[in-house]
This record gives C-alpha cells, structure tokens and sequence, in this order.
C-alpha cells in the first residue's frame, strides 16, 4: 500500500476485555514504532522494532501490553483486560531503516475507547 | 528517563507575525531533533530535522538548534491560519525510538 494502514480505525470494548490492533507498514519499511495519544496529550512511546533486532519495550505500561511483529512487515499490538485508562488514539509509525535523520510516516491511528 | 519538554500553550499570534516554538530534551547524547505538525484529528506529520547546531530554513519554517543549552526552536514567518495546529518536537539517538513532547498549540488569527 500507499502508507501505514491500521485497523481497526475504531475499537469500543467492555473493561477487561482484550483487543488487537493491527499496523501494516509501508512496504520495504524495516522499523516500526506504536505510540499512544491520550485525549489532549503527546505521543508517549511505546515499542519499537528495528529489522531483526529484540524490540525495544522499553514503552509499555504495563504488562498488559505486547506487540509482535510477524516476518518483519505487520504489527499486532495486544492489551489484555483493558482499563479505562487504556483510552486513547494508538498510533503506528514506519521508517525506511530507523536511523537517526529518518521521516516518520503515521497511520491514521486506532481510537479505542475502554467503557 | 528521556524528556523532551515543551509549553502547552496556547500560542496566539496575529496572521503575518512570527511564530516562535521552544523546545527542550533532558539526554545530551540526543543526536536529530524534529518538529512535526498535528492537525486536529489527523496524525503528526514531519515539517523540518535538524541535527547540527545552528539554523535550518526550508520556506517560512526555521529550526534552531543549540546542543550546549539542550534546546531546539521552531519558527514559522508570515503565519498562517492554516499553520494553526499542534507542533510536536521530537528527539532520538542512533538506533532509539523517537520521543516526543506534548506539543505546542498554535493559533494564527485572521
């Protein structure tokens, strides 16, 4: 595709449910970064994967989160018995080799709201 | 802990004013710093990177940077209403993800 395809654009689950958020990367693309976007806030890093190196999880909350990243192109993240807290846009991003001076191409984002 | 810090605003200025964005980042290894924009509802957006002290001028936008002081500026000439949005700065290092601010608002009346 064009760009960084997320789904679903909107995701609304029961508190202590479990969700998948997909991200499917511009192709070629070898680093892919998800970050969260509370109602009003910055982007807060969450993971990121760079080729065939051990992601960097340094981002998640808590250990409610993970994120995988199948044959290095698709994404899932996955937040198990999500809370209220949990709201918010998640955002996908992907970069051609992750090195320093790289553009970052943005999703459309997931809005998921946690009732 | 990695922090970049910057004024919620709101900024208001006057169309045809100069817009000025500050920003500031707490690791002084952070080697490329960037300024996206957020429209609302939309996803960020890159404007300008930079990575070495000094200026960088692409069309009305500026950045400045200073690694001594461990800030970088944005500065947009003859704003727009269409520049109005939220700018988020951003810094990284050699094989770290990029960590953003909270973003500033921007608000360029007519």
């Amino acid at each position: 595709g064009a760009g960084v395809s997320q789904s679903p654009s909107n995701k609304v689950t029961e508190k202590g449910k479990d969700v998948e958020l997909r991200c499917d990367p511009i192709s070629g693309h070898t680093a892919l970064y998800w970050y969260r976007q509370s109602l009003g806030q910055g982007l807060e890093f969450l993971i990121y994967f760079q080729g065939n190196s051990a992601p960097d999880k340094s981002g998640l909350p808590s250990d409610r989160f993970s994120a995988e990243r199948t044959g290095g192109s698709v994404s899932t993240l996955t937040i198990q018995r999500t809370q209220q807290e949990d709201s918010a846009v998640y955002l996908c991003a992907s970069s051609r080799t992750g090195t320093t001076n790289e553009k970052l191409f943005f999703g459309s984002g997931t809005q998921l709201s946690v009732l | 802990q990695k922090e970049v810090e910057q004024n919620s605003g709101p900024l208001s200025v006057p169309e045809g004013a100069i817009a000025s964005l500050n920003c500031t980042y707490s690791d002084r290894g952070s080697q490329s710093f960037f300024w996206y924009r957020q429209y609302s509802g939309k996803s960020p957006e890159l404007i300008m990177f930079i990575y070495s002290n000094g200026d960088k001028e692409d069309g009305r936008f500026t950045a400045q940077l200073n690694k001594a002081s461990q800030y970088v500026s944005l500065l947009i000439r003859d704003s727009q209403p269409s520049d109005s949005a939220t700018y988020l700065c951003a810094v990284n290092q050699a094989g770290t993800a990029l960590i953003f601010g909270k973003g500033t608002t921007l608000s360029v009346s007519s």
